[in-house]
C-alpha cells in the first residue's frame, strides 16, 4: 500500500493564479481531511469528507474548495491564490468506526505564493 | 483561541535519559488524546492515544498519561534515543465527530 499519496510536492504560484493540490489515498478510508500548517503553529482543518460525494468545511476553509467523487480522491482547489495561503498543506485519511481519530498523513505539499 | 496548547517550542535531552512532552487543553468535551511526531518534509505519523475513560497508555518506551482534572497529558519516552529527535503534536478530539484540534507542537531533540 503507498497509504495517502499527494501531488506536487512543491509549487510556486502567483498571485490570483488558481491550483489543484491532489490527495489520493489506498486504504479504502471513508473519513478525509486537508489541513495546512503555517511555520510554528499546529495543524488546522481546513475540509474534510466522510464519503463520496459528502463535503464539510474545517476551520479555516475560506479560499480553498474540495470534491469528492470517489473513495480514493479527495483533492483541493484554490482558485485565487493569495500570499496568506503560503503554507504546507498536508491531506489526511482515517477509517470509521473504532479508530476513527487515527488520521494516515501525506507528506505535505509545499506551495508559495508570490 | 487555542483549545490545545503545547508550552514548550523545544526540548533538548540526552540520548537514554527520559524525555517528557506537555500539553493542555481548555475544551472539556475533548474525550481522544493522540500524539503525532513529524520529521521534516515528511507528514505527521501516529504515535500513541488514550482515551479519557483512562489515565495512562503504555507502548513500548512510549507512555502518555491523562490528568482529565488538570487537562492535562504528557508524553513521556523512555529511554530517548537520537531517532526520535522530531516535532511532536498534542491533538485532543470528540469522538462524537472525529475531527482533531492540534497543537503547535514541540521539537524534540535527543542529543547522543
Amino acid at each position: 500500500n503507498a497509504g495517502v499519496t499527494q501531488t506536487p510536492k512543491f509549487r510556486i504560484l502567483k498571485i490570483g493564479q488558481s491550483m489543484t493540490l491532489q490527495c489520493t489515498q489506498d486504504m479504502n478510508h471513508n473519513y478525509m481531511y486537508w489541513y495546512r500548517q503555517d511555520p510554528g503553529m499546529g495543524l488546522k482543518l481546513i475540509y474534510y469528507s466522510v464519503g463520496a460525494g459528502i463535503t464539510d468545511k474545517g476551520e479555516v476553509p475560506n479560499g480553498y474548495n474540495v470534491s469528492r467523487s470517489t473513495t480514493e480522491d479527495f483533492p483541493l482547489r484554490l482558485e485565487l491564490a493569495a500570499p496568506s495561503q503560503t503554507s504546507v498543506y498536508f491531506c489526511a485519511s482515517s477509517p470509521p468506526g473504532l479508530y476513527q481519530e487515527t488520521q494516515y498523513f501525506g507528506p505535505g505539499t509545499r506551495l508559495l505564493v508570490l | 483561541d487555542q483549545q490545545v496548547k503545547q508550552n514548550s517550542p523545544s526540548l533538548s535531552v540526552q540520548e537514554g535519559r527520559i524525555s517528557i512532552l506537555n500539553c493542555d487543553y481548555t475544551n472539556s468535551m475533548f474525550d481522544y488524546f493522540l500524539w503525532y511526531k513529524k520529521y521534516p518534509a515528511e507528514g505527521p505519523t501516529f504515535l500513541i492515544s488514550i482515551s479519557s475513560i483512562k489515565d495512562k497508555n503504555e507502548d513500548g518506551r512510549f507512555t502518555v498519561f491523562l490528568n482529565k482534572s488538570a487537562k492535562h497529558l504528557s508524553l513521556h519516552i523512555v529511554p530517548s534515543q537520537p531517532g526520535d529527535s522530531a516535532v511532536y503534536f498534542c491533538a485532543a478530539s470528540m469522538r462524537s465527530n472525529y475531527k482533531l484540534t492540534f497543537g503547535k507542537g514541540t521539537l524534540l531533540t535527543v542529543n547522543p
